[in-house]
């Protein structure tokens, strides 16, 4: 079993949707949890990052956590051609970070 | 920019050689951690260093080792090479929590 699992897509929403990105992980004990985006041929570069239950905004980014459930979500509001890339779930457990395959988001003007 | 920086750009090596990838961390962090990240995938943990010691280390063979510098910068080595070392090289520095990466060290083994 995979420690973090995600949707390889490619997810295509029209400009100006809500683009939905999931994500599952394995271990009980990761701590933290982090949204990175990846644009072609690039690093990835941090976007979120969420620590307790619940969910924490920042401008068009929304990220949901349910430890319960081992479960991350990953919200874009008013998504525009620009945020077309490949989005990367991170968990952290003790020292270690532990990354999902990513989910392809294509958005079409 | 994150302040993490990575050389070189881009290298190609032959199967049985060996390489060294450098990584400066951000300044203010003492962590560095080292991914090798396949097309298509997600970066695998390598490992990691904090203030100049080994500080957790992924499945990857011996060969894969590294250093850290009293100025919390970091090397990479691979020895042996193989063809499926061809990847993408990410160093990420942490201070706290969170952690940045660098603009990577893309490696072909031919």
């Amino acid at each position: 079993q995979k420690e973090v699992e995600q949707n390889s897509g490619p997810l295509s929403v029209p400009e100006g949707a809500i683009a939905s990105l999931n994500c599952t992980y394995s271990d009980r004990g990761s701590q933290s949890f982090f949204w990175y985006r990846q644009y072609s041929g690039k690093s990835p570069e941090l976007i979120m990052s969420i620590y307790s239950n619940g969910d924490k905004e920042d401008g068009r980014f929304t990220a949901q956590l349910n430890k319960a459930s081992q479960y991350v979500s990953l919200l874009i509001r008013d998504s525009q051609p620009s945020d077309s890339a490949t989005y990367l779930c991170a968990v952290k457990r003790v020292n270690k970070f532990y990354f999902g395959s990513g989910t392809k988001l294509n958005v079409k003007p | 920019e994150t302040g993490v920086t990575q050389s070189p750009t881009h290298l190609i090596k032959t199967r049985g050689q060996q390489v060294t990838l450098r990584c400066s961390s951000q300044s203010g962090h003492n962590t560095v951690s080292w991914y090798q990240q396949a097309l298509g995938q997600g970066p695998q943990f390598i490992f990691q260093y904090y203030r100049e010691e080994e500080n957790g280390r992924g499945n990857f063979p011996p060969r894969f080792s590294g250093l850290q510098f009293p100025n919390y910068s970091s090397e990479l080595n691979v020895n042996a090479l193989e063809l499926d070392d061809s990847a993408l090289y990410l160093c990420a520095s942490s201070g706290s929590n969170e952690q940045f990466f660098g603009p990577g060290t893309r490696l072909t083994v031919l």
